[in-house]
């Protein structure tokens, strides 16, 4: 049973250009989740999405930032614009159930780096 | 106040040596917690999730106080293996929270020879 996949898993973008990360789940889980680890800091929870649903996305910048998990295909994160301060690791988690009693697997990550 | 904070070390202990974390949570209505480790750039991994009875699995053991909102992790005679960053990570069940994961800023150990 393959983990979490996520790709890239380093990306190079230049200030103002896009970044789209991808995230595909564990077979059978519908439920992903978004978390961003900024240098030296701890993850910090982005968004929980399900199949075509946002569920919460309190943890996500205002701007220039969205995801989406459509019926078919991986959850993408996108970042509109990059700034330099959106250089950080970029986990995806997946679980089989919602909740907070299901544990997460966590992907190996996307390192984006905005030069 | 952060709402989960940890100490963030580093603990440098020989092989062999016990070492305890501390974890402290601000939100009494969080439902769920868990231990976490994360090796140097790569992905979190489970360690253990703590219950209010304790519990142990091998040369771990992790402790929940809820009246306090503290949780702690004991490792005995630690391996270099087990050198890593440890996360407390909290889980809170409220409205459309359910699934959100809180974490710690992590303590680093390192076991040295």
């Amino acid at each position: 049973n393959a983990g979490v996949m996520q790709n890239p898993r380093h990306l190079v973008r230049r200030r103002g250009q896009e970044a789209r990360l991808r995230c595909s789940p564990m077979k059978g889980h519908s439920h992903v989740y978004w978390y961003r680890q900024l240098p030296e800091e701890g993850l910090k929870f982005m968004v929980y999405l399900q199949k075509e649903n946002i569920i919460d996305e309190s943890g996500m910048p205002k701007e220039r930032f969205s995801a989406e998990f459509p019926k078919e295909g991986p959850s993408i994160l996108r970042i509109q614009q990059v700034v330099r301060g959106d250089s950080a690791a970029y986990f995806c988690a997946s679980s089989p159930r919602r909740g907070e009693d299901y544990e997460q697997y966590f992907g190996p990550g996307t390192r984006l780096t905005v030069t | 106040r952060k709402e989960v904070e940890q100490d963030p070390g580093p603990f440098n202990v020989p092989e062999g040596a016990t070492v305890a974390f501390n974890c402290t949570y601000s939100n009494s209505a969080s439902q769920s917690f868990f231990w976490y480790r994360q090796d140097c750039r790569k992905e979190p991994k489970l360690l253990m999730s703590v219950y209010s009875s304790g519990n142990e699995d091998g040369r771990f053991t992790a402790q929940l106080n809820r009246a306090s909102q503290y949780i702690s992790l004991l490792i005995r005679d630690s391996k270099l293996s087990d050198s890593a960053t440890y996360l407390c990570v909290v889980g809170y069940a409220g409205g459309t929270s359910y699934g959100k994961l809180t974490f710690g800023q992590g303590t680093i150990l390192t076991v040295h020879p």
